[in-house]
């Protein structure tokens, strides 16, 4: 079935851990994208991509790092800088903006990230 | 800069009743609008997506309508089932780039 697959879906991390959280895309879309949710506020865009090799900070990119080496994949690392990294992190892709018709988003299932 | 409201935060009906959902959005100028589902602890289900172009989409018991003009959208819901309770959260896509900007969204309760 074609979707997007985040990995692990519970995560703890101590105090000075960097983690890395896998998303992994098979619906051949080019642009790919990392949101953090927290509890009664809107997702915010933490990074996205629109081709392999290049990326783009949303919002509160601060501590977090990208990579996009594969079009199927885009892993994101909350380092040790990240200051209040406890938050549910969501991947999603979407067809490229300028392609013909339908450019609806697809989510995956969501990472719950704990400092402990 | 495009800010995306949802009122209610929170809404509790019984089962059966039809319910509409409102999304209002500052900027006129958006690509498509998607209105989404998230159950507790999960990630988002699509339910619509309507381009500026047009003026409603359906999905079986699901309607969701675009006004540019007025910067509103609403999600009706008909029979509600208890199984519908979750959070519906829209998204605007704006014109210019390819970011979504959320409503932090109307979490809605079925009662049985």
């Amino acid at each position: 079935d074609g979707g997007i697959t985040q990995s692990p879906k519970y995560l703890f991390r101590k105090e000075g851990q960097n983690v890395t959280l896998s998303c992994e895309q098979n619906l051949n879309h080019d642009a790919m994208y990392w949101y953090r949710q927290d509890p009664g506020q809107g997702l915010r865009l933490i990074y996205y991509s629109q081709i392999v090799n290049d990326f783009q900070k949303g919002d509160i990119a601060e501590g977090y790092s990208v990579s996009r080496e594969k079009k199927e994949s885009f892993p994101l690392t909350v380092t040790s800088a990240q200051k209040n990294p406890t938050a549910f992190y969501l991947c999603a892709s979407s067809p490229l903006l300028r392609a013909e018709g339908n450019t609806e988003a697809f989510f995956g299932q969501g990472t719950r990230l704990t400092v402990v | 800069k495009q800010e995306v409201t949802q009122i209610p935060a929170a809404l509790s009906v019984p089962e059966g009743e039809n319910l509409v959902l409102n999304c209002s959005f500052t900027d006129s100028a958006i690509y498509n609008l998607q209105w989404f589902r998230q159950d507790p602890g999960k990630g988002l289900t699509s339910l619509l997506l309507i381009q500026s172009s047009q003026r409603e989409q359906t999905s079986g018991r699901l309607n969701a309508s675009l006004d540019k003009s007025s910067g509103r959208s609403t999600l009706y819901i008909a029979a509600s089932q208890p199984g519908d309770s979750a959070t519906y959260l829209c998204a605007v896509r704006l014109d210019s780039n390819y970011q979504l900007i959320w409503g932090a969204g109307t979490k809605l309760i079925i009662k049985p």
